[in-house]
């Protein structure tokens, strides 16, 4: 699977929009982009994941480059609860079962 | 929630005591897995069991006993632990082949004395 780089921590302010990039230059064309959360102590909550196109759901949007060597988490209304570790994790479908979290971004969402 | 239970939520032992981890999925899926996470390290993952059997052992010791009596289910047996033992232990579980989504329950906060 990829590797990836995330900025180790960022901090957004309450109900702005935050922005979290991932680099993975070296993705493959078979290689999705997952995203997942961790609170603290807490399990890690999937997000939302993509291939190419830029994906929605009820909690973010990513966006993925053209040349998919790079994407962009989206939370559009950032709240305190949204505080937390984001891993980028990029891994082809079908292959090894473990997920690969790196050391995410902390993103503290403050008042 | 994440349709994936985990219990107990903390669990504290000493090194000769027996006990175990339940998981509990309710999402149908077929795929399920443990993973440890120690203070300031990144997940690990330590077994896997697709359609009740473990396909993936990824070298841990046998004082962890991993048990899977059908698909919604998945037992961690503890016994014998040690001091650094003590994690997060994580289950997750994940749906039909061509979906690499996992989703994970809270986790059981295990202290070793």
């Amino acid at each position: 699977d990829a590797k990836t780089t995330q900025p180790p921590s960022m901090d957004c302010a309450e109900g702005r929009a935050a922005n979290l990039p991932c680099n993975h230059s070296t993705i493959s064309g078979n290689e999705y982009v997952y995203w997942y959360r961790q609170i603290h102590s807490q399990g890690p909550q999937y997000i939302i994941h993509g291939l190419k196109n830029n994906e929605t759901n009820e909690m973010a949007s990513l966006i993925i480059t053209e040349d998919r060597k790079s994407s962009t988490l989206i939370l559009p209304h950032a709240t305190l609860r949204d505080t937390a570790v984001y891993y980028c994790i990029v891994r082809a479908q079908g292959g090894s079962e473990k997920l690969v979290f790196g050391k995410g971004t902390k993103l503290t969402v403050n008042p | 929630e994440t349709g994936v239970t985990q219990t107990p939520r903390h669990l504290v032992m000493g090194m000769t005591n027996k006990k175990s981890l339940k998981c509990e999925q309710h999402l149908g899926h077929n795929a399920m897995y443990w993973y440890k996470q120690s203070a300031k390290k990144p997940l690990e993952l330590m077994f896997v069991y697709n359609f009740k059997e473990q396909t993936e052992n990824n070298s841990v010791p046998s004082r962890f006993s991993p048990e899977c009596p059908n698909s919604s289910h998945l037992f961690l047996h503890l016994h014998t632990l040690q001091p650094e033992d003590s994690a997060l232990y994580l289950c997750a579980s994940r749906g039909e082949s061509g979906t690499d989504t996992q989703y994970f329950g809270p986790g059981t906060r295990l202290t070793v004395l």
